[in-house]
């Protein structure tokens, strides 16, 4: 089974700030990696996919990088209403979910 | 529009089965994916499995042995089974579509239930 870390579990960013998540990989997933944002109380959403494509209708300040094991998600300018945990999801080989990243305002 | 709504009892005692229903509407089973996502009270994502548009099912392996899916085509419903129920079963069961495969491999999850939560007690 593919394992996955993702770091930090907790980020405290201030609006304005520039704020990257990271998800590492055991095993090369070459582009098949998703972004979920799940805020309190809901289902997740979908924020990117494949690495770097943008979902429609998700904010541009949202980005998505990365290549084989190391992946990168990037929020340019924080928002209050990006507070969520964001989860980053393999489906290279036997699905799976990061543990996640809690995102609060500092 | 595109709908999927998850239900079943919020209550299951320790040791029995749990059965949920996934009851979908605005597309067809046939045409796409359904998966089962859990989590647990205070936790991250689980992906639990998948139902395939063709009928075909595949499982997360730390399931395999107690977790059953299924479906009916003509209610637009999929099922989840799961028995031997712990407490630590204990959470949210969410239903989500798989988008359309690409011809490069991509998908992912369009939309998702809103989500049942289920609690293991006595």
């Amino acid at each position: 089974d593919i394992q996955m870390t993702q770091s930090p579990s907790l980020l405290s960013a201030s609006v304005g700030d520039r704020v990257t998540l990271s998800c590492n990989t055991s095993q090369n997933i070459y582009k098949y990696l998703n972004w979920y944002q799940q805020k309190l109380g809901e289902a997740p959403k979908l924020l990117i996919y494949n690495v770097n494509s943008l979902q429609t209708g998700i904010p541009s300040r949202f980005s998505g990088s990365g290549s084989g094991t190391d992946f990168t998600l990037s929020i340019s300018s924080l928002q209050p209403e990006d507070v969520a945990t964001y989860y980053c999801y393999q489906y290279n080989s036997g699905p799976t979910f990061g543990a996640g990243t809690k995102l609060e305002l500092k | 529009q595109v709908q999927l709504k998850e239900s079943g009892p919020g209550l299951v005692q320790p040791s029995q089965t749990l059965s949920l229903t996934c009851t979908v509407s605005g597309f067809s089973l046939t045409s796409y994916s359904v998966h089962w996502v859990r989590q647990r009270s205070g936790k991250g994502l689980e992906w639990m499995g998948r139902m395939w548009s063709d009928g075909v099912t595949s499982y997360n392996s730390a399931f395999t042995s107690r977790l059953s899916i299924s479906r009916d085509t003509s209610k637009s419903q999929v099922f989840l089974e799961m028995n031997s129920l712990q407490t630590e079963d204990t959470g949210t069961y969410y239903c989500a579509r798989n988008s359309a495969y690409y011809s490069d491999g991509t998908s992912y999850f369009d939309y998702w239930g809103q989500g049942v939560m289920v609690t293991v007690s006595s």
